[in-house]
C-alpha cells in the first residue's frame, strides 16, 4: 500500500507570497492532519480534516488554512508568507480502528521563505 | 501548545550499547506512540501503545505504556549506526484526538 505523499518536497518563496501544499493520504485513510516542524519547537499541530470537515485546529494565525477533498486528499495554504514560516510541513493520515488511532507521516514539504 | 516532557534531549553512545529514553506528562494519556525521524524525512512510526501496562517490541525496540498512564519509555538494544536519528514520543489525552508531542531525543551512535 502506498504511503502518504506530499508535493512539492521543496519550495522557496519570498515574503508576502502565498503557498499551497498538497497531501495524498494512505488509501482508505479519511483523516489528514498537518504539522509545522521547526528546529527546537518540535511538531506543532496546525489542523485536522476528516470527511472534508475541519475537526481540530491548532493555535496558528488565520493565514494558515486548509481543506480536504472528497477523495481525502488535502491541501494547506499559507498566505502573506513571513520569514518565520520557514519550516518542514508534515502531513499525516490516520485510520481509526477498534484498538486506537495511529498517524502515518509523509516525507514533508520543506518551505524556505526569503 | 501543550508538550510532553521527553528525556534525554540528546544521547551519544557507542555501537552495541543499549539506549533508554522516556516521556512523561501531568495528564493521563490513552495512547502513546513512538516515532523516529531521519534528516529531511517525516517521522516513521516505530511502536504504538493503547493500553496501560502494555509492553510491545519491534525488533530491537521495546516500548511500554506506563501503569499510571502518564509516562512511556522506549528502549533500543544493541544499537547500530542506522539507529541515528531523532526519536519522538506522542500521546493522545482525552477525547479530542489531538496528538501531543515531545521535543525529541537526538541519538548519535559512534561506530
Amino acid at each position: 500500500k502506498a504511503g502518504v505523499t506530499q508535493t512539492p518536497r521543496y519550495l522557496i518563496k519570498t515574503r508576502g507570497q502565498q503557498v499551497t501544499l498538497s497531501c495524498s493520504p494512505i488509501s482508505g485513510h479519511r483523516s489528514v492532519s498537518w504539522y509545522q516542524q521547526t528546529p527546537g519547537q518540535g511538531l506543532q499541530f496546525l489542523f485536522e480534516y476528516f470527511s472534508e470537515t475541519q475537526r481540530n485546529k491548532g493555535n496558528f494565525p488565520g493565514r494558515f488554512s486548509g481543506r480536504q477533498f472528497s477523495n481525502s486528499r488535502s491541501e494547506m495554504n499559507v498566505s502573506t508568507l513571513e520569514l518565520g514560516d520557514s519550516a518542514l510541513y508534515l502531513c499525516a493520515s490516520s485510520l481509526l480502528t477498534v484498538v486506537g488511532e495511529t498517524q502515518y507521516f509523509g516525507p514533508g514539504t520543506r518551505l524556505l521563505v526569503l | 501548545g501543550q508538550q510532553l516532557n521527553q528525556s534525554p534531549q540528546s544521547m551519544f553512545i557507542q555501537e552495541g550499547e543499549d539506549v533508554s529514553m522516556n516521556c512523561t506528562s501531568s495528564s493521563i494519556f490513552n495512547t502513546w506512540l513512538w516515532y523516529k525521524q531521519d534528516p529531511g524525512e517525516g517521522p516513521v512510526l516505530l511502536i504504538a501503545l493503547y493500553k496501560a501496562g502494555e509492553l510491545t517490541s519491534n525488533g530491537r525496540l521495546t516500548a511500554q505504556f506506563g501503569i499510571t498512564r502518564k509516562d512511556s519509555f522506549l528502549n533500543i538494544s544493541a544499537s547500530i549506526p542506522s539507529d541515528v536519528g531523532i526519536y519522538f514520543c506522542a500521546g493522545v489525552a482525552g477525547n479530542n484526538r489531538k496528538l501531543i508531542w515531545g521535543l525529541g531525543t537526538s541519538l548519535a551512535v559512534n561506530p
